[in-house]
């Protein structure tokens, strides 16, 4: 089956960077989402990546290994208003798979 | 405005009392899929849509129905709901989903659903 396993909660300071963690164990790898979603709304697209690397956007970058079945999102100079979950995403190749497998995400805590 | 729109928003029923989620998208996008999200569980895909007509059971596709008669709407039915279905639906859409580009799914804003 499909795994994809992110810490259930982490809690950083204002200000500061914190790097929330995605490993997965999935057949047929096609590329690696990560979404934000304030409680009670829908998930927003954050990133991106289908090859091995950094993506840079602003404040948030995310990072892919395929070989080690690993990504991070990394988010610099936290706001309160990151206080959030994060989703990582897995597409994945058909037919055969559901197409796009979720974590159960990250509640991320900003304090100040 | 480029969106996806779910009817309703919030939803309180009985068990075995059929009901339909809309979800209706402006963007002319290929794929569009539901999902339910659960405490503890996270996003998991019910149904999915490639295009009109073409429609591919998800991880939990028990208890639900879809149907992709025109590109833009692709509602969710529940014959006869029973409370374990009672959870946080979301219907997305993307452009299409084979491509290799970041085709990022636009999510709508949600449909609360609890049945007593």
């Amino acid at each position: 089956g499909q795994n994809i396993d992110q810490p259930t909660e982490m809690t950083a300071t204002e200000g500061a960077i914190v790097q929330i963690n995605c490993t997965y164990q999935t057949s047929g790898f096609n590329g690696l989402f990560w979404y934000q979603q304030h409680a009670g709304e829908a998930p927003t697209f954050l990133s991106y990546n289908v090859l091995d690397g950094l993506e840079e956007k602003g404040r948030f970058s995310s990072f892919l290994s395929r070989s080690k079945g690993y990504s991070y999102l990394l988010l610099k100079e936290l706001q309160m208003k990151d206080s959030a979950s994060y989703l990582c995403a897995v597409r994945l190749q058909l037919p055969g798979n559901t197409p796009l497998v979720f974590g159960k995400g990250t509640r991320l805590s900003v304090i100040a | 405005e480029a969106q996806v729109t779910q009817n309703p928003r919030y939803l309180i029923t009985v068990t075995g009392k059929k009901l339909t989620v809309t979800c209706s998208q402006n963007m002319n996008h290929e794929y569009m899929s539901w999902y339910r999200q659960d405490p503890g569980l996270g996003l998991r895909q019910i149904y999915y849509s490639m295009n009109v007509e073409v429609t591919d059971k998800g991880d939990v596709p028990e208890g639900y129905k879809v149907s992709r008669k025109e590109k833009r709407n692709f509602p969710l039915i529940l014959e006869s709901p029973s409370p374990n279905q009672t959870s946080l639906y979301f219907c997305a859409s993307s452009l299409s989903f084979f491509r290799s580009t970041p085709d990022t799914q636009y999510f709508g804003p949600g449909t609360r659903l609890t049945v007593l």
